[in-house]
């Protein structure tokens, strides 16, 4: 069964460091979405992409974080100037349709530590 | 604000026994929801899903229910099993959003 797939499992950096957590979605999914959940906290959304374009973001999505679809299959999330406060887990999901018409599919996550 | 360190609500049940576990959600303009199942150190794993047009959807072994009129939303499964012992989220999303916005979720914890 196709599954979401992150790089890598657990990354740790140093506080002001950049970091690009590593997603390859289901091969023929078009959407695609990154999601952080903070150690002990609900999931909360940051952004999702479509066609090479962000359709949509949360207030978390400042601009410290960007995201790319360099090639046909990766789907990257940077974070320029890590903080404390970014240490978190960071969920990687992709559908096959827009919106609420399909299920987001999870990856298993990067844990981002940031020291 | 939320608190730092959200306790979750924990639900333990024999195995074999029915389990039951609810959600509130916030959104009345919320019109597709979905519980998920996540494991320790996992991803969120899809189990069912629900649009605002039906009030219940069987899968196997699970059953979700939606109350619009309270806003309320349960995911019913029988004869819990060991391997059912996770945090289950319900999500919401409305209309024209691509974002889910997820609950505090609940722990399940089987007892053999």
């Amino acid at each position: 069964e196709p599954e979401v797939t992150q790089t890598p499992s657990h990354q740790v950096t140093q506080m002001g460091q950049e970091v690009i957590l590593r997603c390859v979605p289901i091969s023929n999914h078009l959407y695609f979405y990154w999601y952080r959940q903070i150690l002990g906290q609900k999931v909360e959304f940051l952004v999702s992409f479509y066609n090479n374009e962000i359709s949509e973001k949360s207030e978390i999505f400042d601009d410290q974080f960007s995201v790319e679809r360099p090639d046909g299959s990766n789907f990257t999330l940077k974070i320029r100037s890590t903080k404390l406060e970014d240490s978190a887990m960071y969920f990687c999901a992709s559908t096959r349709g827009s919106g609420n018409t399909d299920t987001q599919y999870f990856g298993p996550g990067t844990r981002l530590t940031v020291l | 604000g939320e608190s730092v360190g959200l306790h979750l609500p924990t639900l333990s049940v024999q195995e074999g026994d029915n389990s039951i576990i609810n959600c509130a959600y916030s959104n009345s303009a919320s019109d597709y929801f979905i519980w998920y199942k996540q494991e320790s150190g996992k991803g969120p794993q899809f189990i069912i899903d629900i649009r605002s047009n039906m009030d219940k959807r069987q899968g196997q072994r699970v059953t979700v229910l939606l109350n619009k009129t309270v806003k309320h939303l349960s995911l019913q499964i029988a004869a819990t099993q060991p391997g059912d012992s996770a945090v289950y989220f319900c999500a919401e999303q409305r209309a024209g959003s691509y974002q889910l916005t997820f609950g505090k979720g609940t722990k399940l914890s089987v007892i053999p």
